[in-house]
């Protein structure tokens, strides 16, 4: 079992140009959330998708931000015109279930926005 | 809405000396309560999860009991380790209908 995995590890971006984050879940997770994370904010939840479905995304920017999960095996995160507060860590977790489940988090995409 | 609170940014002890990390969530149901640790540059892995039945749950040493009458789940560890230090984040999770909410996470440095 690979693990989550995300692409690219780390990525570099001008500011206001486009940025899209990879993830493929664990085989046979039916959940699959996104995070950001920050010194100062900590791990702030962005979005999450149950057997492929938005079901929250709460946690969303609402202009620039976007999230698809096109089949069960990858998920993206798409960021518009970029901007450097974007710089983050950004992260995705899978889990078999919600509730009590656990999240197996991936290594996480490293954007910098200059 | 749901929320976790973790009070301390940054603890600092020395080897050996016990651990305790404090959490303290909100919620208008009965949710299900997380600890994830996060060592330098990886990614947060689940320490501990909350039971259902009231029993307290164990892992590395650490051990963390659900007080729902005090809406806390306190990390504790009776020796700290230098190989402790990480991040440590709460993490709340209501239903099945609901995505985990975590704390801001607390970061622990274990010095000789």
């Amino acid at each position: 079992n690979a693990g989550v995995i995300q692409t690219p590890r780390h990525k570099v971006t001008g500011k206001g140009q486009e940025a899209t984050l990879w993830c493929e879940p664990i085989s046979g997770h039916s959940a699959v959330f996104w995070y950001r994370q920050t010194i100062v904010q900590g791990l702030e939840f962005l979005t999450y998708f149950r057997n492929q479905a938005p079901i929250d995304d709460s946690g969303m920017p609402k202009e620039r931000f976007s999230a698809q999960m096109p089949n069960q095996s990858h998920s993206t995160l798409k960021i518009q015109s970029t901007q450097p507060q974007d710089s983050a860590v950004y992260l995705c977790a899978s889990s078999p279930g919600l509730g009590g489940a656990t999240q197996y988090f991936g290594p996480g995409t490293r954007l910098l926005v200059l | 809405g749901d929320s976790v609170t973790q009070t301390e940014g940054l603890v600092t002890l020395t080897e050996g000396l016990p651990v305790m990390l404090n959490c303290t969530y909100q919620s208008t149901y009965s949710p299900f309560l997380f600890w994830y640790v996060q060592h330098l540059n990886e990614a947060p892995k689940l320490l501990l999860k909350s039971f259902t039945d009231n029993k307290r749950p164990e892992h590395q040493g650490f051990h963390a009991t659900l007080h729902k009458s005090s809406s806390s789940f306190h990390l504790q560890k009776s020796s700290a380790q230098l190989s402790d230090s990480a991040l440590y984040y709460c993490a709340l999770c209501r239903n099945n209908n609901n995505a985990p909410r975590f704390g801001a996470g607390t970061k622990l440095s274990v010095k000789p």
